[in-house]
Protein backbone atom coordinates (compact mmCIF):
# COMPACT_ATOMS: atom_id res chain seq x y z
CA UNK A 1 0.00 0.00 0.00
CA UNK A 2 1.12 3.73 -0.56
CA UNK A 3 2.21 6.02 1.85
CA UNK A 4 4.23 8.24 4.54
CA UNK A 5 6.77 6.63 6.66
CA UNK A 6 8.87 8.53 9.01
CA UNK A 7 11.75 7.40 11.35
CA UNK A 8 12.26 6.93 13.91
CA UNK A 9 9.29 6.91 16.07
CA UNK A 10 11.15 7.90 19.22
CA UNK A 11 14.69 10.40 18.80
CA UNK A 12 16.33 11.40 21.86
CA UNK A 13 19.21 14.79 20.82
CA UNK A 14 21.76 15.37 22.91
CA UNK A 15 22.80 18.93 23.85
CA UNK A 16 24.72 20.49 20.63
CA UNK A 17 23.52 17.64 18.87
CA UNK A 18 22.08 17.90 15.16
CA UNK A 19 19.24 15.28 14.39
CA UNK A 20 17.66 14.07 11.10
CA UNK A 21 14.48 12.40 10.66
CA UNK A 22 13.36 10.22 7.76
CA UNK A 23 10.61 11.04 5.35
CA UNK A 24 9.69 8.53 2.38
CA UNK A 25 6.47 8.58 0.15
CA UNK A 26 5.40 6.21 -2.20
CA UNK A 27 2.47 8.21 -3.63
CA UNK A 28 4.30 9.65 -5.84
CA UNK A 29 3.31 13.11 -4.35
CA UNK A 30 5.76 16.15 -5.81
CA UNK A 31 4.69 18.07 -2.71
CA UNK A 32 6.04 17.43 0.78
CA UNK A 33 5.38 18.95 4.12
CA UNK A 34 7.25 19.27 7.42
CA UNK A 35 5.19 20.41 10.89
CA UNK A 36 5.74 20.84 13.96
CA UNK A 37 3.02 20.03 16.64
CA UNK A 38 2.67 21.67 20.42
CA UNK A 39 0.19 21.20 22.93
CA UNK A 40 -2.42 23.53 22.31
CA UNK A 41 -0.70 25.32 18.72
CA UNK A 42 -1.54 23.18 16.58
CA UNK A 43 0.36 22.01 13.31
CA UNK A 44 2.76 24.51 12.73
CA UNK A 45 4.68 24.41 8.83
CA UNK A 46 8.61 24.32 9.35
CA UNK A 47 9.55 23.70 5.91
CA UNK A 48 7.69 22.53 2.44
CA UNK A 49 8.93 21.53 -1.04
CA UNK A 50 7.16 21.46 -4.53
CA UNK A 51 9.62 20.13 -6.42
CA UNK A 52 12.75 18.13 -6.43
CA UNK A 53 16.06 20.30 -5.17
CA UNK A 54 13.63 22.33 -4.28
CA UNK A 55 12.23 24.19 -1.18
CA UNK A 56 10.31 27.53 0.94
CA UNK A 57 10.64 28.04 4.60
CA UNK A 58 7.53 27.60 6.63
CA UNK A 59 6.10 29.68 9.35
CA UNK A 60 9.14 28.41 12.17
CA UNK A 61 11.91 27.62 9.80
CA UNK A 62 14.75 28.91 12.40
CA UNK A 63 17.06 25.91 13.40
CA UNK A 64 15.87 23.46 10.98
CA UNK A 65 17.52 22.53 7.62
CA UNK A 66 15.81 20.22 5.08
CA UNK A 67 17.08 18.70 1.80
CA UNK A 68 14.97 17.44 -1.36
CA UNK A 69 17.78 15.45 -3.63
CA UNK A 70 14.89 12.89 -4.95
CA UNK A 71 11.12 12.89 -5.27
CA UNK A 72 10.17 10.48 -2.78
CA UNK A 73 12.57 11.72 0.22
CA UNK A 74 12.29 14.75 2.73
CA UNK A 75 14.71 14.52 5.43
CA UNK A 76 14.11 17.25 8.06
CA UNK A 77 17.77 18.08 10.14
CA UNK A 78 16.99 19.48 13.96
CA UNK A 79 20.29 21.60 14.32
CA UNK A 80 21.65 22.40 17.58
CA UNK A 81 20.47 26.36 16.83
CA UNK A 82 17.15 25.29 17.62
CA UNK A 83 16.43 25.40 21.66
CA UNK A 84 13.31 24.12 22.12
CA UNK A 85 13.00 21.13 19.31
CA UNK A 86 10.91 18.62 21.54
CA UNK A 87 7.53 18.31 20.21
CA UNK A 88 5.82 15.93 17.57
CA UNK A 89 6.99 15.89 14.13
CA UNK A 90 4.67 15.25 11.16
CA UNK A 91 5.76 14.80 7.87
CA UNK A 92 3.12 15.07 5.05
CA UNK A 93 3.22 14.99 0.99
CA UNK A 94 0.33 16.02 -1.96
CA UNK A 95 -0.23 15.43 -5.00
CA UNK A 96 -0.40 18.79 -6.64
CA UNK A 97 -1.78 20.41 -9.80
CA UNK A 98 -5.57 20.70 -7.83
CA UNK A 99 -6.42 22.87 -4.32
CA UNK A 100 -9.18 20.42 -3.18
CA UNK A 101 -6.14 17.71 -3.39
CA UNK A 102 -5.96 16.74 0.50
CA UNK A 103 -2.61 16.09 2.81
CA UNK A 104 -1.37 12.42 3.64
CA UNK A 105 0.45 12.07 6.51
CA UNK A 106 3.06 9.79 8.45
CA UNK A 107 2.56 8.58 11.56
CA UNK A 108 5.28 11.25 13.18
CA UNK A 109 8.26 11.54 15.29
CA UNK A 110 8.75 12.43 18.46
CA UNK A 111 11.67 14.06 19.45
CA UNK A 112 13.06 14.45 23.22
CA UNK A 113 16.10 16.17 24.67
CA UNK A 114 18.36 13.99 26.76
CA UNK B 1 -4.49 36.43 5.07
CA UNK B 2 -6.58 32.80 4.97
CA UNK B 3 -7.09 31.49 8.21
CA UNK B 4 -8.91 28.83 9.91
CA UNK B 5 -10.39 29.74 13.38
CA UNK B 6 -11.93 26.19 15.98
CA UNK B 7 -13.70 28.24 18.95
CA UNK B 8 -13.61 25.26 21.01
CA UNK B 9 -10.22 23.73 22.35
CA UNK B 10 -12.11 20.92 24.37
CA UNK B 11 -15.68 19.08 24.30
CA UNK B 12 -17.14 16.66 26.19
CA UNK B 13 -19.85 14.60 24.83
CA UNK B 14 -21.93 11.65 26.27
CA UNK B 15 -21.12 8.40 24.33
CA UNK B 16 -24.71 8.15 22.26
CA UNK B 17 -25.08 11.98 21.72
CA UNK B 18 -24.82 13.87 18.74
CA UNK B 19 -21.74 15.65 17.98
CA UNK B 20 -21.13 19.54 16.02
CA UNK B 21 -17.43 20.87 15.91
CA UNK B 22 -17.21 24.28 14.98
CA UNK B 23 -15.10 25.68 11.96
CA UNK B 24 -14.58 29.04 10.24
CA UNK B 25 -12.63 30.00 7.79
CA UNK B 26 -11.48 33.58 6.29
CA UNK B 27 -10.32 32.94 2.69
CA UNK B 28 -11.11 35.06 -0.26
CA UNK B 29 -11.49 32.76 -3.12
CA UNK B 30 -13.96 29.56 -3.42
CA UNK B 31 -12.19 27.36 -0.43
CA UNK B 32 -11.66 24.04 -0.44
CA UNK B 33 -11.71 22.61 3.10
CA UNK B 34 -11.00 19.61 4.88
CA UNK B 35 -11.54 17.72 8.08
CA UNK B 36 -8.70 15.60 9.60
CA UNK B 37 -8.67 13.70 13.48
CA UNK B 38 -5.92 13.06 14.79
CA UNK B 39 -5.79 9.80 18.00
CA UNK B 40 -2.75 10.09 20.24
CA UNK B 41 0.62 9.88 18.87
CA UNK B 42 -0.35 9.09 15.46
CA UNK B 43 -0.79 10.90 12.33
CA UNK B 44 -3.97 12.85 10.92
CA UNK B 45 -6.22 10.86 8.83
CA UNK B 46 -8.72 12.60 6.49
CA UNK B 47 -12.13 12.52 7.40
CA UNK B 48 -13.54 14.25 4.51
CA UNK B 49 -13.17 17.38 1.96
CA UNK B 50 -14.91 19.77 0.52
CA UNK B 51 -14.35 21.30 -2.93
CA UNK B 52 -17.64 22.07 -5.15
CA UNK B 53 -21.31 20.63 -5.53
CA UNK B 54 -23.67 20.04 -2.87
CA UNK B 55 -22.88 21.64 0.75
CA UNK B 56 -23.22 18.89 2.61
CA UNK B 57 -20.15 15.89 2.20
CA UNK B 58 -20.13 12.33 3.94
CA UNK B 59 -16.83 11.32 4.85
CA UNK B 60 -15.78 8.01 6.67
CA UNK B 61 -16.59 6.82 10.25
CA UNK B 62 -20.33 8.23 9.99
CA UNK B 63 -18.80 12.55 9.90
CA UNK B 64 -20.52 14.54 8.08
CA UNK B 65 -19.58 18.54 7.52
CA UNK B 66 -21.86 21.45 6.20
CA UNK B 67 -20.47 24.08 3.68
CA UNK B 68 -21.80 27.54 4.57
CA UNK B 69 -20.71 29.86 2.66
CA UNK B 70 -22.82 33.21 4.23
CA UNK B 71 -21.52 32.08 7.81
CA UNK B 72 -17.94 31.06 6.29
CA UNK B 73 -18.28 27.89 8.02
CA UNK B 74 -17.61 24.11 7.64
CA UNK B 75 -18.55 22.79 10.92
CA UNK B 76 -18.26 18.47 11.37
CA UNK B 77 -21.23 16.22 12.77
CA UNK B 78 -22.04 12.70 13.93
CA UNK B 79 -25.13 12.12 15.07
CA UNK B 80 -24.17 9.41 17.18
CA UNK B 81 -20.68 8.96 18.67
CA UNK B 82 -19.10 6.49 19.81
CA UNK B 83 -16.10 5.93 22.60
CA UNK B 84 -13.48 5.39 19.94
CA UNK B 85 -14.03 9.33 18.07
CA UNK B 86 -12.20 10.41 21.21
CA UNK B 87 -9.23 12.05 19.46
CA UNK B 88 -8.34 15.54 18.21
CA UNK B 89 -10.24 17.48 14.96
CA UNK B 90 -8.47 19.79 12.80
CA UNK B 91 -10.01 21.67 10.02
CA UNK B 92 -7.89 22.61 6.79
CA UNK B 93 -8.10 24.60 3.98
CA UNK B 94 -6.49 24.82 0.83
CA UNK B 95 -4.79 27.24 -0.98
CA UNK B 96 -2.76 27.31 -3.90
CA UNK B 97 -2.38 23.83 -5.82
CA UNK B 98 1.02 22.68 -3.96
CA UNK B 99 1.35 24.61 -1.24
CA UNK B 100 0.80 23.67 2.48
CA UNK B 101 -2.70 23.16 4.23
CA UNK B 102 -3.46 26.27 6.76
CA UNK B 103 -4.74 24.30 9.42
CA UNK B 104 -7.17 25.35 12.58
CA UNK B 105 -5.45 24.63 16.26
CA UNK B 106 -7.87 21.89 16.85
CA UNK B 107 -10.28 20.56 19.12
CA UNK B 108 -10.56 17.82 21.73
CA UNK B 109 -13.21 15.48 21.93
CA UNK B 110 -13.55 13.54 24.95
CA UNK B 111 -16.35 10.97 25.19
CA UNK B 112 -18.04 10.37 28.48
CA UNK B 113 -20.06 6.80 29.54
Amino acid sequence: DGGITQSPKYLFRKEGQNVTLSCEQNLNHDAMYWYRQDPGQGLRLIYYSQIVNDFQKGDIAEGYSVSREKKESFPLTVTSAQKNPTAFYLCASRKTGAQNQPQHFGDGTRLSIL
Amino acid sequence: AQSVTQPDIHITVSEGASLELRCNYSYGATPYLFWYVQSPGQGLQLLLKYFSGDTLVQGIKGFEAEFKRSQSSFNLRKPSVHWSDAAEYFCAVGAQAGTALIFGKGTTLSVSS
